[in-house]
C-alpha cells in the first residue's frame, strides 16, 4: 500500500518565482493536510481539506499561499511570489475522516528560496 | 500561542534504560493525543495514541500516560534502543474537526549504545 507521495523532494528557487508543491494522498483517505516545519515554529498546520473541500485555511501565512484539491487523489500548494522566509520543509498528510484515525505523512518537500 | 508544548528540546539516554518524553497542553477541548517519531529526511510516523477517557495506553516497549488534571502526557520507552534515536512529536486533536492535529516542537532523543 503506497503511502502519501510528495513531489518534488527538494526545490531550490529564487525569490519572486512561483513554486508548486504536489501531494498524492493514500487511496481511501478523505482528509488531507498541509503542514510546514521550521526551526522557529515547529510543525504548523497551513490548511486542510475534507472530501476535497477546504475546511480551515487559517494557518496559511498570507495571500501568496494557495492550495487546491481538484480531486480525491491530488492536491497542490502554491507560493507566488516566493520569499526567502518561505524556506522550510512542507509536509502533506492524509487520514480517514472520523474516529481516531492518525495522520499519515509524506516525506516532505524541502524548499529553499534564495 | 502554543497549545502543545514539549519543553525539553533534547534527551540523551543509555541503551537499555528508560526514556521519558514529556508534553503539556493548554486546550481543555483536546480529546485525543498522539506521539509521532521522525527520522531525518522522512515524514513523521505515527507511534502511539491515547484517548482522553483513558490514562494509560501500552504498545510493546512504548507506553503513553495521560494526566488530564495536569494537562500533561508522557511517553515511556522501555528498554530504549539505539534505533529509537529520532525526533519525537507530541500532538493533540480537539473535538471532531476532521482529525486536525496540533503539534509540539519536538524532542530529539539520542540513545547511546
Amino acid at each position: 500500500d503506497a503511502g502519501v507521495i510528495q513531489s518534488p523532494r527538494h526545490e531550490v528557487t529564487e525569490m519572486g518565482q512561483e513554486v508548486t508543491l504536489r501531494c498524492k494522498p493514500i487511496s481511501g483517505h478523505n482528509s488531507l493536510f498541509w503542514y510546514r516545519q521550521t526551526m522557529m515554529r515547529g510543525l504548523e498546520l497551513l490548511i486542510y481539506f475534507n472530501n476535497n473541500v477546504p475546511i480551515d485555511d487559517s494557518g496559511m501565512p498570507e495571500d501568496r499561499f494557495s492550495a487546491k484539491m481538484p480531486n480525491a487523489s491530488f492536491s497542490t500548494l502554491k507560493i507566488q511570489p516566493s520569499e526567502p522566509r518561505d524556506s522550510a520543509v512542507y509536509f502533506c498528510a492524509s487520514s480517514r475522516t472520523g474516529g481516531v484515525s492518525p495522520l499519515h505523512f509524506g516525506n516532505g518537500t524541502r524548499l529553499t528560496v534564495t | 500561542d502554543q497549545q502543545v508544548k514539549q519543553n525539553s528540546p533534547s534527551l540523551s539516554v543509555q541503551e537499555g534504560r528508560i526514556s521519558i518524553l514529556n508534553c503539556d497542553y493548554t486546550n481543555s477541548m483536546f480529546d485525543y493525543f498522539l506521539w509521532y517519531k521522525k527520522y531525518p529526511a522522512e515524514g513523521p510516523t505515527f507511534l502511539i495514541s491515547i484517548s482522553s477517557i483513558k490514562d494509560k495506553n501500552e504498545d510493546g516497549r512504548f507506553t503513553v500516560f495521560l494526566n488530564k488534571s495536569a494537562k500533561h502526557l508522557s511517553l515511556h520507552i522501555v528498554p530504549s534502543q539505539p534505533g529509537d534515536s529520532a525526533v519525537y512529536f507530541c500532538a493533540a486533536r480537539g473535538g471532531t474537526s476532521y482529525g486536525k492535529l496540533t503539534f509540539g516542537q519536538g524532542t530529539i532523543l539520542t540513545v547511546h549504545p
